[in-house]
């Protein structure tokens, strides 16, 4: 079984700095998707990147980059230029790519906290 | 992108009565949804896996005869919990993939916040 472990369970950056989430996982697939999403106080889910693992180019979306190093089964998330509306619970998901009845089933880690500062 | 709607939001409910939640899909057919359950400021547990026109597969550990899924359209998905007890108060989210495709992400209802009195 697949294990996704975000070993921050809290962070805080300053506005308009950089901050950096941990996240490593534990597969024995070698095709799979890994997805950072964002929970705002509002509790809905908001996908904020994804990165097939195939690709060795590293996702980008705005602020927002990874750290995909397949080799050490790790996938942190960059967020630059940090605003007040990033604060928000973040969770790493690793989804394998296999094409049996269930595929798709997400592991989530436990979450990080990310408390911005103005 | 695509939506996916859940109903209600929120629901308060006696001890010992039933909640039917709905996961929609407003914009796409979705040929699996997938039902979380989440405590305050933890992760989410996946619940089951509600594949269209078949029985949902149950995780380890989730009592099937306690949270009733059926998925009898590509679009509509529902859990019920059944004899709801205080302890069952929780968090539940839905999510759905598009139907026969295999490298999106899945899309996330807003959730329903269920509070068993």
């Amino acid at each position: 079984a697949q294990t996704v472990t975000q070993s921050q369970p809290e962070m805080s950056v300053q506005e308009a700095e950089t901050v950096t989430l941990s996240c490593t996982y534990d597969t024995s697939e070698s095709d799979y998707y890994l997805f950072w999403y964002k929970q705002p106080p509002s509790r809905q889910m908001i996908l904020v990147i994804r990165q097939e693992a195939y690709k060795q180019q590293n996702a980008t979306e705005n602020r927002f980059s990874v750290n995909f190093q397949k080799a050490a089964k790790s996938f942190s998330l960059k967020i630059s230029d940090s605003q007040l509306g990033d604060a928000a619970m973040y969770f790493c998901a690793y989804r394998s790519a296999s094409g049996d009845t269930n595929a798709g089933k997400s592991t989530f880690g436990d979450g990080t906290t990310l408390t911005v500062k103005p | 992108g695509a939506v996916v709607s859940q109903h209600p939001s929120w629901v308060i409910c006696k001890s010992g009565t039933s909640v039917k939640i709905e996961c929609r899909s407003l914009d796409f057919q979705a040929t699996t949804m997938f039902w979380y359950r989440q405590f305050p400021k933890q992760s989410l547990m996946l619940m089951a896996t509600s594949n269209e026109g078949s029985k949902a597969t149950y995780e380890q550990g989730v009592e099937k005869d306690k949270f009733l899924i059926n998925h009898a359209s590509l679009t509509l998905s529902t859990l019920t919990v059944t004899s709801a007890h205080p302890e069952d108060s929780s968090f539940y989210i839905c999510s759905a993939r598009v139907y026969k495709v295999m490298n999106t992400e899945a899309f996330f209802g807003q959730g329903t916040r269920l509070t068993v009195v």
